[in-house]
């Protein structure tokens, strides 16, 4: 139990353009999904938690003209990287918790590498 | 601002070895969680440990939480190849928020 998927794995994208990276939770419900991005040989930071049915609170430092986190099922929650440029290019990673399972616990995503030609 | 360290960050060892993954926080925390990572992967669940005094182990690794000492130990008995990866913990940001701050990990290397 307690699965999450990411869509795409991998995406490669021009300078300029936009893309969406899809998080959804596949058997339970989602009141919080968190979104990370983790840089070559570095730790995960977080960029911005959101909560279904709001708008998300970013990091500080995270652009979030940039980043468009939309959550709007307890299931999935999309962020876009608007105008990707190739310092963007980084992997994405995704977690969701609910309050009915686990013990207050994270459980992450598979990833989505990004790179920005 | 919470910060969470690791040490060390870089850990090379033989099969067969014991030794030990330490992680401080700055802040009062009583969750506290470690993952494993894999090249080019995401992460993979080890111990979730909620209390102070908690142990678990599983296989090889053995965690244990000390919130007064804001400290949790990763301990790897009898290293093997299989081992080799990166190793996060994790504390709770803030009360009521359940936000991660991951520590600076550690790259475990066992050598055959």
């Amino acid at each position: 139990g307690a699965v999450v998927s990411q869509h795409p794995s991998w995406v490669i994208c021009k300078s300029g353009t936009s893309v969406k990276i899809e998080c959804r939770s596949l058997d339970f419900q989602a009141t919080t999904m968190f979104w990370y991005r983790q840089f070559p040989k570095q730790s995960l930071m977080l960029m911005a938690t959101s909560n279904e049915g709001s708008k998300a609170t970013y990091e500080q430092g995270v652009e979030k003209d940039k980043f468009l986190i939309n959550h709007a099922s307890l299931t999935l929650s999309t962020l876009t990287v608007t105008s990707a440029h190739p310092e963007d290019s980084s992997f994405y990673i995704c977690s969701a918790r609910s309050p009915f399972i686990g013990n207050y616990e994270q459980y992450f995503g598979p990833g989505t590498r990004l790179t920005v030609t | 601002e919470l910060k969470v360290e690791q040490n060390p960050l870089f850990l090379s060892m033989q099969e067969g070895k014991n030794y030990t993954i330490y992680c401080n926080y700055s802040t009062t925390s009583d969750r506290l969680y470690w993952y494993r990572q894999d090249p080019g992967k995401s992460l993979e669940s080890l111990f979730v440990l909620l209390s102070n005094g908690a142990v678990k182990q599983e296989g090889r690794l053995m965690a244990s939480l000390d919130t007064k000492a804001r400290l949790s130990t990763l301990h790897i008995t009898a290293a093997v190849h299989d081992l080799s990866a990166t190793y996060f913990c994790a504390v709770d940001g803030a009360s009521g928020t359940y936000k991660y701050i991951f520590g600076t990990g550690t790259r475990l290397k066992v050598l055959a």
